[in-house]
């Protein structure tokens, strides 16, 4: 039960986008279209921003996008704002339990 | 409205026992798979145990197994965690959460309860 790859830290300008990686294996992130994204802010709980790989919630910003390629999957956040500034994790199923990435720090500079 | 309310967390020492209860309201709990995930201090997320909605099937990461137990009551829509044997590691905020489905993404989650552990 290794956790997922996901750089600690990416940054970006107002307006501008950012991408933000989770590595797996073919066991996880590679074997399902089953990856997760979760944006939690300091001391709140964590939000579901994406599921099944590219599929948003009601309510989330179409800003929001993911996407997969082998055993990395990707989160893409478009036209960045003050407010995404946060931690991110993703997720994976897999056949007996939930994988978690380490998180990546968004800094908007 | 759906609420994921933790309560039983605090302090413990090492060794000893705590169980955490999740209330669920606002949506038919009985139809929902249920997470514990677990968040150490300035540390990422941890995913802890799952059950069905039936309670059938229950999943625990490597870490907690043998020490940790899952469960739940449908007529009284809660959730617990009985843990045992408790370790210095296992200092954490303790999250409940929702399974939207097949995929495992979590939909709804509590606010956490702290459990920490020492001497």
């Amino acid at each position: 039960q290794s956790a997922l790859t996901q750089p600690a830290s990416v940054s970006g300008s107002p307006g501008q986008s950012i991408t933000i990686s989770c590595t797996g294996t073919s066991s996880d992130v590679g074997g399902y279209n089953y990856v997760s994204w979760y944006q939690q802010h300091p001391g709140k709980a964590p939000k579901l921003m994406i599921y099944e790989v590219s599929n948003r919630p009601s309510g989330v910003s179409n800003r929001f996008s993911g996407s997969k390629s082998g055993n990395t999957a990707s989160l893409t956040i478009s036209g960045l704002q003050a407010e995404d500034e946060a931690d991110y994790y993703c997720s994976s199923y897999t056949s007996s339990s939930t994988l978690f990435g380490g998180g990546t720090k968004l800094t908007v500079l | 409205e759906v609420q994921l309310v933790e309560s039983g967390g605090g302090l413990v020492q090492p060794g000893g026992s705590l169980r955490l209860s999740c209330a669920a309201s606002g949506f038919t709990f009985s139809s929902y798979e249920m997470n514990w995930v677990r968040q150490a201090p300035g540390k990422g997320l941890e995913w802890v145990s799952y059950i069905s909605s039936s309670g059938s099937t229950i999943y625990y990461a490597d870490s907690v197994k043998g020490r940790f137990t899952i469960s739940r009551d449908n007529a009284k829509n809660s959730l617990y965690l009985q843990m045992n044997s408790l370790r210095a590691e296992d200092t954490a905020v303790y999250y409940c959460a929702r399974e939207r489905g097949v995929d495992t993404a979590m939909d709804y989650w509590g606010q956490g309860t702290l459990v920490t552990v020492s001497s």
